[in-house]
């Protein structure tokens, strides 16, 4: 199985900062990579996919990169709708694997 | 509007069965693989189990392998996961999605407690 390892598992941040997760990948991928953004109470919402291209209707805020093990996701500048758990997900092989999440406060 | 609608959750001994059901509306059901992913309370999300357009394919993570099963009737727009055996690990909010692709339900809640 292809283990995703997010980093970090909390941050707080405020209002206007940059904000970077990461995603690593315990073998090289090509670009078959999803980030989702979870509300509390909420179902998780795909923001990115295929490692970089933005899901219609989310903010361009919200962007994606990398390439083979390493991949980030980067929010220009934070509001205080973005409080939320963010998740990786490879979707290279099976079985598909979700990083761990990571929460974004503010 | 696409839309999906899961429904069959409930309390359930371990040991116990259980047959969950997403109903899918708004796009052409037949052309899309549907996905299950589970998350149990206070955790992370993981991925289940998914089926191809017309049923001939199927995968599971390694955790329920023998003891799930997807299926779909392209008929009812309808998607389901048969469980057994069920565990206390078990205990989850399931969510079916086309494809991961937004949007999702609001995922019907298992519980697998004596």
């Amino acid at each position: 199985d292809i283990q995703m390892t997010q980093s970090p598992s909390s941050l707080s941040a405020s209002v206007g900062d940059r904000v970077t997760i990461t995603c690593r990948a315990s073998q090289g991928m090509r670009s078959e990579l999803l980030w989702f953004q979870q509300r509390p109470g909420k179902a998780p919402q795909r923001l990115i996919y295929d490692v970089s291209t933005l899901q219609s209707g989310v903010a361009s805020r919200f962007s994606g990169s990398g390439s083979g093990t390493d991949f980030t996701l980067t929010i220009s500048s934070l509001q205080p709708e973005d409080s939320a758990t963010y998740y990786c997900l490879q979707y290279n092989r099976y079985p598909r694997t979700f990083g761990q999440g990571t929460k974004v406060e503010i | 509007e696409v839309q999906v609608v899961e429904s069959g959750g409930g309390l359930v001994q371990p040991g116990g069965s259980l047959r969950l059901s997403c109903e899918a509306s708004g796009f052409t059901f037949n052309n899309h693989w549907m996905d299950w992913v589970r998350q149990a309370p206070g955790k992370g999300l993981e991925w289940v189990a998914n089926i191809n357009q017309d049923g001939s394919e199927t995968y599971y993570v390694d955790s329920v392998k023998g003891r799930f099963t997807i299926s779909r009737d392209n008929a009812k727009n309808s998607v389901f996961l048969q469980m057994n055996s069920l565990r206390a690990e078990d205990t989850a909010l399931y969510f079916c999605s086309r494809e991961l692709r937004p949007p999702w339900g609001q995922g019907t809640m298992v519980t697998v407690s004596s």
